[in-house]
């Protein structure tokens, strides 16, 4: 049973506008949620995270809100480059689960010129 | 510094045979893990090291195991491959266990026909 889910499995998106990827999750103790990005043949990298105290954190073009009410959190890009198209999962952890990172399918978003 | 390396790369198999897929960081790190990841599937934690000389099961344990030679290196051994093995599989290590970011190596496409 998959604990974190992202349901739009592509997004297309013009260069120098925004990209809005969406995860939602159903664990309540989940204390740590995490972005990573992933080009083909390479391994995910880290992007951007957030404590489950925050509800927003924002690193350069890149920011992370958590709605913890509604167990959603989402991944804004402003604006988008090309070199952004890339596959983004989502990631969370609890204490409960020995800290585990728990992962979502990904989305693939392509930035189109 | 080469952050987390694997080999190999890539690999085709016959079902039955057996095969190690090694790991190794550079880091220092103290936490290592193994992922499959299939399509739709996001990654799916196999098993992980959360300090040398210890070793857990994941979330898709079975098929396999795993040796935590030293604190730099972290091997998945599958004992008889089966068609359901066909993955990517990546490795990746944390400075502890629920390090809030993991490293991940650039993965080994595995092929068992």
């Amino acid at each position: 049973d998959q604990q974190v889910k992202q349901n739009s499995p592509s997004l297309s998106v013009q260069e120098g506008r925004i990209s809005i990827l969406n995860c939602d999750y159903t664990n309540s103790m989940f204390d740590y949620f995490l972005w990573y990005k992933k080009y083909p043949a390479e391994g995910p990298t880290f992007l951007i995270s957030i404590s489950s105290i925050k509800d927003k954190n924002e690193d350069g073009r890149f920011t992370v809100f958590l709605n913890k009410s509604a167990k959603h959190l989402s991944l804004h890009i402003v604006p988008s480059q090309p070199g952004d198209s890339a596959v983004y999962f989502c990631a969370a952890r609890t204490r409960s689960n020995d800290y585990k990172l728990s992962f979502g399918a990904g989305t693939t978003v392509t930035v189109r010129a | 510094n080469a952050g987390v390396t694997q080999t190999p790369k890539f690999q085709v198999l016959k079902t039955g045979q057996s095969m190690t897929l090694q790991c190794a960081q550079d880091m220092n790190h103290n936490s290592m893990y193994w992922y499959r990841q299939d399509p739709g599937m996001g990654l799916r934690l196999i098993y992980y090291s959360a300090s040398e000389g210890t070793t857990d099961k994941g979330e898709v344990p079975n098929g396999y195991n795993v040796s935590r030679l030293n604190k730099r290196e972290f091997s998945l051994r599958l004992e008889s491959a089966a068609p359901s093995q066909t993955s990517v599989y990546f490795c990746a290590s944390s400075e502890a266990n629920g390090g809030e970011t993991q490293y991940f190596g650039p993965g080994t496409r595995l092929l068992v026909l």
